[in-house]
């Protein structure tokens, strides 16, 4: 199956600096790549996803990167605050898209 | 508003005793889904059903079942659960398979003693 390894798995800045979090993958049919963002006592919520077509994706303070060749993508988060305080989990699909594999988390704490 | 919603929030049980963790989602989405949440593990998934009557197995079907009668419905069944299932569960429902985003109920923790 795939193995999506994420990196780190805490992090840990001031209000204001920039975060940045990395996943790679395996199955090079991938093509549909999401991060979500999970809060104390809930369930993970899309945050922004990226299609293979595509390298970047923007929305507003954040941002994802896709590099198909060396099959990593990465979440960025600038000019964070403390509401970025979370875990945030990547994920990719098996190539027949019936599966999902998700990264480890990375536990993010946004200083104040 | 567009959900999911799980049930209960919290349970308690001991081993042995079967228990169904029901989940419902009223956005007509025809994938479904079951993941547990461990520290360290991230998600794993247990289930997934692409439509009524459709149901297969994830990574860690182990000692669940589950059952796809209505396109809303997806319970996960614990026929006999062992302490090694204590964790926080999740279910998830999205448009159409892997290729659209996953939207998640609130999880169910459940503990077995």
């Amino acid at each position: 199956g795939e193995n999506v390894e994420q990196h780190p798995s805490t992090l840990s800045v001031q209000e204001g600096d920039s975060a940045v979090i990395k996943c790679t993958y395996s199955d090079s049919a991938s093509n549909y790549f999401p991060w979500y963002k999970q809060e104390l006592g809930k369930g993970p919520q899309l945050i922004i996803d990226i299609r293979s077509n595509v390298g970047e994706k923007k929305d507003q303070r954040i941002a994802v990167t896709l590099n198909k060749t060396a099959k990593h993508f990465s979440l960025h988060i600038t000019e964070t605050q403390p509401e970025d305080s979370a875990v945030y989990f990547c994920a990719a699909p098996l190539y027949n898209f019936n599966k999902f594999y998700f990264g480890s988390g990375t536990k993010l704490n946004v200083k104040p | 508003e567009a959900q999911v919603t799980q049930n209960p929030r919290y349970l308690i049980t001991v081993t042995g005793k079967k228990l169904t963790v029901t989940c419902s989602q009223n956005m007509n989405h025809e994938y479904m889904s079951w993941y547990r949440q461990d520290p360290g593990l991230g998600l794993r998934q247990i289930y997934y059903s692409m439509n009524v009557e459709v149901t297969d197995k994830g990574d860690v079907p182990e000692g669940y079942k589950v059952s796809r009668k209505e396109k809303r419905n997806f319970p996960l069944i614990l026929e006999s659960p062992s302490p090694n299932q204590t964790s926080l569960y999740f279910c998830a429902s999205s448009l159409s398979s892997g290729n659209s985003p996953l939207h998640f109920g609130n999880g169910t923790r459940l503990t077995v003693t």
